[in-house]
């Protein structure tokens, strides 16, 4: 059974970057994409960016300036960095297994992460 | 950018009701679609793919129909263990974007 893990400090300073992984575990990260979404508190979902288990990435155009989402085939791991941080990124940030014509499959259980000073 | 619109925002219904919900997108997307069921503290979990396909698992009173631009998820007969927020997802083309959610709750 897959599954699939964040991990990252759970408060950001303002202006600073966001970094979190995702470690994956119970198959190879290696012929799918993956994705980030991300729900601020008592809000909807949005959709941050995917990878390629190649590298070959996806964003979201309404972040696309902030973004960067790398893989490590090696660690079985891909990552989030979002630059320059405000309080509006305050959110529960998920990562999920892409399976293409399904959807995002297999989820995270998704980890908050505040920004504040 | 494609928009998806989810209608209602919320809905309360009784046990053993029909229950319907729409979303709308702003242009075409095929059947391209996923539907969400997110509970309480929990991650989202797949309910339905290609609009109106079954993900293993979910209970058959869950189905959907549509294409285009127009689709429903239909819950046949409401159960206390349905109580959640659902989402829509297009997958047709990045953006990958989501309908803003309908919480269920049971009356």
């Amino acid at each position: 059974q897959v599954q699939l893990q964040e991990s990252g400090p759970g408060l950001v300073k303002p202006s600073e970057t966001l970094s979190l992984t995702c470690t994956v575990s119970g198959g190879s990260i290696s012929g799918y994409y993956w994705s980030w979404i991300r729900q601020p508190p008592g809000k909807g979902l949005e959709w941050i960016g995917f990878i390629y288990y190649s590298g070959t990435t996806s964003y979201n155009p309404s972040l696309k300036s902030r973004v960067t989402i790398s893989v490590d085939t090696s660690k079985n791991q891909f990552s989030l960095k979002l630059t320059s941080v405000t309080a509006a990124d305050t959110a529960i940030y998920y990562c999920a297994r892409i399976e293409l014509g399904v959807g995002n499959v297999y989820w995270g259980q998704g980890t908050l992460v505040t920004v504040s000073s | 950018d494609i928009q998806m619109t989810q209608s209602p925002s919320s809905l309360s219904a009784s046990v053993g009701d029909r229950v319907t919900i729409t979303c709308r997108a702003s242009q075409g997307i095929s059947h391209s679609l996923a539907w969400y069921q997110q509970k309480p503290g929990n991650a989202p979990k797949l309910l339905i793919y290609g609009a109106s396909t079954l993900q293993s698992g979910v209970p058959s009173r869950f189905s959907g129909s549509g294409s285009g631009t127009d689709f429903t998820l239909t819950i046949s007969s409401l159960q206390p263990e349905d109580v959640a927020t659902f989402y829509c997802q297009k997958y047709d083309d990045v953006p990958h974007t989501f309908g803003g959610g309908t919480k269920v709750e049971i009356q």
